[in-house]
């Protein structure tokens, strides 16, 4: 079955302790990215990816940072989260492109105390 | 930078009633996206639309996106509780070339709520 995949789906952790949020995908796609979304502001992208080793600051990347070493992986960190952080994370894939219809991930709901 | 506003931002209606959600910019797409999304689920792709003055229905859901391609809107016929959910629209600019990135731009949401 085609996929997104992320974990966790749920995280509670403390204001500085460093995290990460794994997103997989097993459609082959070229280009993957991380939104955050929160009420009212709908979908922001935070980091996008090409390809393999090539990344892209998205609208919203401070406090973030991301690797793709392997096609299938796109995982999201974060050093040193604040509470402001705290949202819901979707990963998402595409074809070839990043206008290509976008294969979302179940989502992280990431609380930040 | 492009803005897509939706409205209205929040729906309640009956069931049986027919609703139309707009999504709206100053900024010309290429193509415009219309995309669900349940609690607890991330979005799933609706449709896409790339002409300007295009119509597309999928069974009672009609998407038509404007002649100046700026603005779409989404119309549900007989809604259904099965309907209930956040409907987002995302615009995509192509760069010249067509195959280098290009990225989707998002709505902030209507959260439609059907009642029985």
């Amino acid at each position: 079955e085609a996929q997104v995949t992320q974990n966790p789906r749920y995280l509670i952790t403390v204001t500085g302790k460093k995290l990460t949020v794994t997103c997989s995908q097993n459609m082959n796609h070229e280009y993957m990215s991380w939104y955050r979304q929160d009420p009212g502001l709908g979908l922001r992208q935070i980091y996008y990816s090409m390809n393999v080793e090539v990344t892209d600051k998205g609208d919203v990347p401070e406090g973030y940072k991301v690797s793709r070493k392997e096609k299938r992986n796109f995982p999201l960190i974060l050093e040193s989260p604040s509470p402001n952080q705290t949202s819901l994370y979707f990963c998402a894939s595409s074809l070839t492109t990043g206008w290509g219809e976008a294969f979302f991930g179940q989502g992280t709901r990431l609380t930040v105390v | 930078t492009q803005l897509l506003e939706q409205s209205p931002q929040f729906l309640s209606i009956q069931e049986g009633e027919n609703l139309t959600v707009y999504c709206n910019s100053s900024s010309v797409f290429s193509s415009l996206q219309w995309y669900r999304q349940e609690p607890g689920e991330g979005p799933v792709l609706l449709v896409t639309v790339v002409t300007g003055g295009e119509v597309k229905k999928l069974k009672r859901l009609t998407f038509q996106f404007g002649d100046a391609r700026k603005d779409s809107s989404l119309h549900i016929t007989a809604a259904q509780t099965g309907d209930t959910g956040l409907y987002l629209c995302a615009g995509a600019v192509y760069p010249p070339g067509g195959t280098s990135y290009g990225k989707l731009t998002f709505g902030q949401g209507t959260i439609l709520t059907v009642h029985p």
